[in-house]
């Protein structure tokens, strides 16, 4: 079945650093990829969409100067928390759906997510 | 844009009894409707999804429910085991490429045995 790879899926760092966050889709291709932000005993909350070759869509009260994604592949989306804090502290998810299927029949697809600690 | 309602937010049964878990739609155009089951620090996974153009699917113990015209849905689980403890959400979409899932603010369902 389809599989989306998401690495690291454990990060601890200090306050300022940026952390890079990579979501590959291993055996088929994604046009687009979604990135989603849970925090502990909360829902799964649409960050952005990522689109290849262009622009990410950002859904209201995500910042896109802090919250940077790149979708330079048709495998590849990575998102750039900068100067993280510890509000960031949050568990990332991609997922992804598969371009070369009708898309009624396909779900989406979600990595392992990112457990991401700001000290 | 699309806003999903889940209740209830917690769920507490007896192992052998059924849950049943609600959600409600704001967009008539969403025509896609997965649950996924999500336990501690791990990926949601996909347990069983209903498209607009049928009322109910099933899936062995788990079956889903679709009113479209209420613009509900709702998660059926019989015979409950302690393996189905976890977290629930419902989602909802129009189902086509660039548009993502919306989901619910989930159930904590436990089964005692």
């Amino acid at each position: 079945g389809a599989v989306v790879s998401q690495h690291p899926s454990w990060v601890i760092c200090k306050s300022g650093t940026s952390v890079k966050i990579e979501c590959r889709s291993l055996d088929f291709q994604a046009t687009t990829m979604f990135w989603y932000r849970q925090f502990p005993k909360q829902s799964l909350m649409l960050m952005a969409t990522s689109n290849e070759g262009s622009k990410a869509t950002y859904e209201q009260g995500v910042e896109k100067d802090k919250f940077l994604i790149n979708h330079a592949s048709l495998t590849l989306s990575t998102l750039t928390v900068t100067s993280a804090h510890p509000e960031d502290s949050s568990f990332y998810i991609c997922s992804a759906r598969d371009n070369g299927q009708t898309y009624s029949n396909q779900p989406q697809h979600f990595g392992d997510g990112t457990r991401l600690s700001i000290l | 844009g699309e806003n999903v309602e889940q209740h209830p937010s917690t769920l507490s049964v007896q192992e052998g009894d059924s849950a049943v878990i609600k959600c409600t739609y704001s967009d008539s155009a969403s025509n896609y409707f997965p649950w996924y089951k999500q336990e501690l620090g791990k990926r949601p996974q996909l347990i069983i999804d209903i498209r607009s153009n049928v009322g109910e699917k099933k899936d062995q113990r788990i079956a889903v429910t679709l009113n479209k015209t209420a613009k509900h849905f709702s998660l059926h689980i019989t015979e409950t085991q302690p393996e189905d403890s976890a977290v629930y959400f419902c989602a909802a979409s129009f189902n086509q490429a660039g548009t993502a899932l919306i989901f619910g603010k989930g159930t904590t369902l436990s089964v005692s045995s």
